[in-house]
């Protein structure tokens, strides 16, 4: 069974800060780890994935996320935070042939 | 328009009642899933289709009937609606049931169940 973990349901920085958002998984073989953003009222759109290779995943908006299998962890992270970041942040894991699992999500608040 | 959409948008319904929402992708995906999103438990899977005709249920399916037979198309009908049933739904398509795929999602249905 595969489950992803998102520790804090809500992280608020100051504009310009690094933004970090955690997210640990478990599954039973290698896994693919996504980061979907929401924006409020919208659906779900993909931030970035780890497949294979690089384990350093660079996405859309600035954002990177690297896997590290020793810590099974996927945490998201962004330089500097822009109010326009503000959103939900989720994130996944697919074991090869399974569903997406999601996390709780973590709703990130930037203030100016 | 090219994509996923999903209507109505916003439902009220009462506790009793059959409500229907509809899912409809212009991409040819074969896979289709529905999700419910509810403060602290994230997205769940409710159920998903591999194809027309094929369907399967997902992490919290009880309540919930669907039906595929087309393509593009994947409705989701809460039989005999209940409170619990008040969620944000979230119709989503992509062309491998999981592994390295991005799945594209709808704006969502907000369903508020009286």
């Amino acid at each position: 069974a595969q489950s992803v973990t998102q520790l804090g349901s809500h992280v608020s920085v100051s504009e310009g800060a690094l933004v970090l958002l955690r997210c640990n998984y478990s599954s039973s073989v290698p896994p693919y780890l996504f980061w979907y953003v929401q924006y409020p009222n919208q659906g779900l759109q993909l931030l970035l994935k780890y497949t294979t290779g690089a384990t350093l995943v660079k996405g859309i908006n600035g954002f990177e996320a690297e896997f590290k299998k020793s810590e099974t962890s996927f945490h998201l992270t962004k330089p500097s935070a822009h109010m326009s970041d503000a959103a939900e942040y989720f994130c996944a894991v697919s074991d090869q042939g399974n569903m997406l699992t999601f996390g709780g999500g973590t709703r990130l608040m930037v203030k100016p | 328009d090219a994509g996923i959409t999903q209507s109505p948008r916003y439902k009220i319904t009462e506790t009793g009642r059959q409500v229907t929402l509809m899912c409809h992708q212009t991409w040819s995906h074969s896979y289709m899933f529905w999700y419910r999103q509810d403060l602290g438990h994230g997205l769940r899977l409710i159920y998903y289709s591999a194809a027309a005709d094929i369907t399967d249920k997902g992490e919290v399916p009880d309540g919930y009937v669907v039906s595929r037979s087309k393509t593009e198309n994947f409705p989701l009908t809460l039989e005999s609606a209940t409170r619990s049933q008040t969620s944000v739904y979230f119709c989503a398509s992509s062309d491998r049931r999981g592994g390295n795929t991005e799945a594209f999602f709808g704006q969502g249905t907000r369903l508020t169940v009286v």
